[in-house]
């Protein structure tokens, strides 16, 4: 089946370092690729997501890359703040117009000290 | 932001009793879902729905059970809740086609004594 693979955490960086989360999947066919971010005592919110292979996903600074080749969509951002600090989650979608949910990473926690 | 709300917010209720988490969405959607979050923030899904009188049960086995009777409403119940139903619950919902995004809810967190 489907499955995604991201880097475990914490990350701990300081403001103003860049930051790369590293995901990798196994996917048949030709999944959507998704990065949410969760921020303490709130849900998952979507910040970039690439359909298609060489889609460049981006918002808010950060940015991601689907490599078909390599099955890799690494989150990166030049410069993070404090209030990037919350936990990410790479994620595909593979339903083939189905409703079958979302396959997720197992979250990485990413700490950005002052 | 998504239109998509969930309560309670927080539910620290005894062992046996009866629970229902509410999840409302305002989009639309026809697919809507409900994910398992434990402590260790892995997310699993427990039950999806592809439209009015359409549920199914997702990849990780769960106790609860779930409807669809309105297009904008996909209620979570226990009948009879137990310590290991401790746990974050998130509900989702995502427009029709393939491959779209979900959009969360804030999820509800429930601690059974």
């Amino acid at each position: 089946g489907d499955s995604v693979t991201q880097m475990e955490g914490p990350v701990t960086l300081s403001e103003e370092a860049f930051l790369t989360i590293n995901c990798t999947y196994t996917a048949t066919g030709y999944p959507s690729l998704f990065w949410y971010v969760q921020y303490p005592g709130e849900g998952l919110q979507l910040l970039l997501k690439a359909t298609k292979a060489d889609d460049k996903g981006s918002n808010k600074g950060f940015e991601a890359t689907y490599r078909k080749e390599t099955t890799s969509f690494h989150l990166e951002k030049g410069s993070v703040q404090v209030s990037d600090s919350a936990v990410y989650f790479c994620a595909l979608s593979n339903s083939g117009g189905g409703a079958d949910g979302l396959t997720f990473g197992k979250g990485t926690h990413l700490i950005i000290q002052p | 932001e998504a239109d998509i709300y969930q309560t309670p917010r927080y539910l620290v209720i005894g062992t046996g009793k009866k629970i229902t988490l509410e999840c409302s969405q305002t989009m639309g959607h026809d697919k809507m879902y409900w994910y398992q979050q434990d402590p260790g923030m892995e997310l699993h899904l427990i039950h999806y729905s592809y439209g009015v009188n359409s549920t199914e049960k997702g990849d990780l086995s769960s106790e609860s059970t779930v409807s669809r009777i309105r297009t904008e409403h996909f209620p979570l119940t226990l009948e009879s809740a137990r310590p290991s139903h401790t746990s974050q619950y998130l509900c989702a919902s995502s427009p029709t086609g393939n491959n779209q995004p979900q959009h969360f809810g804030d999820g509800t967190r429930l601690s059974i004594l």
